[in-house]
């Protein structure tokens, strides 16, 4: 069935530095990948998104960048600050089959 | 004005009763979704319905039940709940719009099983 794979599970990083999050996908049909983040205690949230007709995507300091034939994505964030810290989530979704389906999380750590 | 709302946000209960959570959603989006959030974080999917029919169903134990009396609708019956069924369940709404299908979480309901 369809799965996303997510790495890594947990990232520290000092504030400034760069930070990347990567994902793979199984269904060669997804179209749609966004990516989410859940603060503690909180609902998960989209930060950005893009479609398979498009290789990357900016927006401010995030950016995703997609690789269809390797079926692998990615989230980037720039100049990392202490309220990056949270729980950052991928999705891959099919457009016929409303199914959307997460990774498994990344825990990001962002240290004064 | 919240767009998805569920309720209640905290649940305590003993194993063996059967409980609801219920979420309503006000963007006029057809799908709808029921999430469950374990104690890793995983969010698996459970459910999904696309206008008030249901269009998948994961491998989740009979013992749930959802219901989606319209589209903006869509509740969570749990019947002799178990130890397991500890978790966040989380209720959503997307639409297809040609440009995104962002999916719009509720707040999320903790069901603590005792």
């Amino acid at each position: 069935g369809e799965n996303v794979e997510q790495h890594p599970s947990t990232l520290s990083v000092q504030e400034g530095d760069s930070a990347v999050i990567k994902c793979t996908y199984s269904d060669s049909a997804s179209n749609y990948f966004p990516w989410y983040k859940q603060e503690l205690g909180k609902r998960p949230q989209l930060i950005i998104d893009i479609r398979s007709n498009v290789g990357e995507k900016k927006d401010q300091r995030i950016a995703v960048t997609l690789n269809k034939t390797a079926k692998h994505f990615s989230l980037h964030i720039t100049e990392t600050q202490p309220e990056d810290s949270a729980v950052y989530f991928c999705a891959a979704n099919r457009r016929d089959t409303d199914k959307l389906i997460f990774g498994t999380g990344t825990r990001l750590q962002v240290f004064p | 004005d919240t767009a998805v709302s569920q309720t209640p946000k905290y649940l305590v209960t003993q194993m063996g009763n059967d409980k609801s959570i219920k979420c309503e959603q006000n963007l006029g989006h057809d799908t709808m979704y029921w999430y469950k959030q374990d104690s890793k974080k995983f969010l698996k999917i459970m459910f999904s319905y696309n206008n008030k029919e249901l269009i998948i169903n994961e491998t989740v134990p009979n013992r749930f039940s959802p219901k989606s009396p319209d589209k903006a609708h869509l509740n969570l019956h749990i019947n002799s709940l178990e130890l397991g069924d500890s978790a966040v369940y989380f209720c959503a709404s997307s639409q297809e719009t040609g440009f995104s299908t962002e999916a719009f979480f509720g707040q999320g309901t903790r069901l603590t099983v005792v």
